[in-house]
């Protein structure tokens, strides 16, 4: 089945920096690549996702970008603010059926 | 976005006790919803996929006995966790895809933080 390495699992910037997320997959077929944002407490919310027909997508601070051949892809978020402290988890799935498979987790810290 | 309702957020229940929770989907017809279970800083853990009017598809080593799942409309699903053990604390969080949609995401609840006693 499908494998979905997350890195790092902790990632503390300075407000205004950038934080960049790792994530990699084993499952070739995969072809969707939904990122979601977990506050303490609540249930994730999807942020932005990717489809394997398209290399990068950007939204206001935040971009995805997709590498196919190496198998991984990366969430990017610019002028990072205290409101953006978070566990952000990437996923991976395929076909119709959506049943995504999630990285561990990466506990952001934007220190003001 | 499409709007997934938990119910509810939070219950303490006494040991041997039966819990249900509520997944609804507002503002669309959800055709697929999911249970997960998460542990303190881990990952999410898929329990079971329903689809409206079938029996649920448990992931291994989940008890299907023990946690009950029903998806007898296409806006509600519930979960019922049967003779709840403090071991079953945890936090259990549905999603829901919905029919017919051109893209594939699924929309998460808020969650449903349960202690067992």
């Amino acid at each position: 089945g499908e494998n979905v390495e997350q890195h790092p699992s902790t990632l503390s910037v300075q407000e205004g920096d950038s934080a960049v997320i790792k994530c990699t997959y084993s499952d070739s077929a995969s072809n969707y690549f939904p990122w979601y944002k977990q506050e303490l407490g609540k249930g994730p919310q999807l942020i932005i996702d990717i489809r394997s027909n398209v290399g990068e997508k950007k939204d206001q601070r935040i971009a995805v970008t997709l590498n196919k051949t190496a198998k991984h892809f990366s969430l990017h978020i610019t002028e990072t603010q205290p409101e953006d402290s978070a566990v952000y988890f990437c996923a991976a799935s395929k076909g119709g059926s959506y049943i995504p498979t999630f990285g561990r987790g990466t506990s952001l810290i934007v220190h003001p | 976005g499409a709007v997934v309702s938990q119910h509810p957020s939070r219950v303490i229940c006494k040991s041997g006790t039966s819990v249900k929770i509520e997944c609804r989907s507002l503002d669309f017809q959800a055709t697929t919803m999911f249970w997960y279970r998460q542990f303190p800083k881990q990952s999410l853990m898929l329990m079971a996929t329903s689809n409206e009017g079938s029996k649920a598809t448990y992931e291994q080593g989940v008890e299907k006995d023990k946690f009950l799942i029903n998806h007898a409309s296409l806006t509600l699903s519930t979960l019922t966790v049967t003779s709840a053990h403090p071991e079953d604390s945890s936090f259990y969080i549905c999603s829901a895809r919905g029919v017919g949609t051109a893209n594939t995401e699924a929309f998460f609840g808020q969650g449903t933080r349960l202690t067992v006693v």
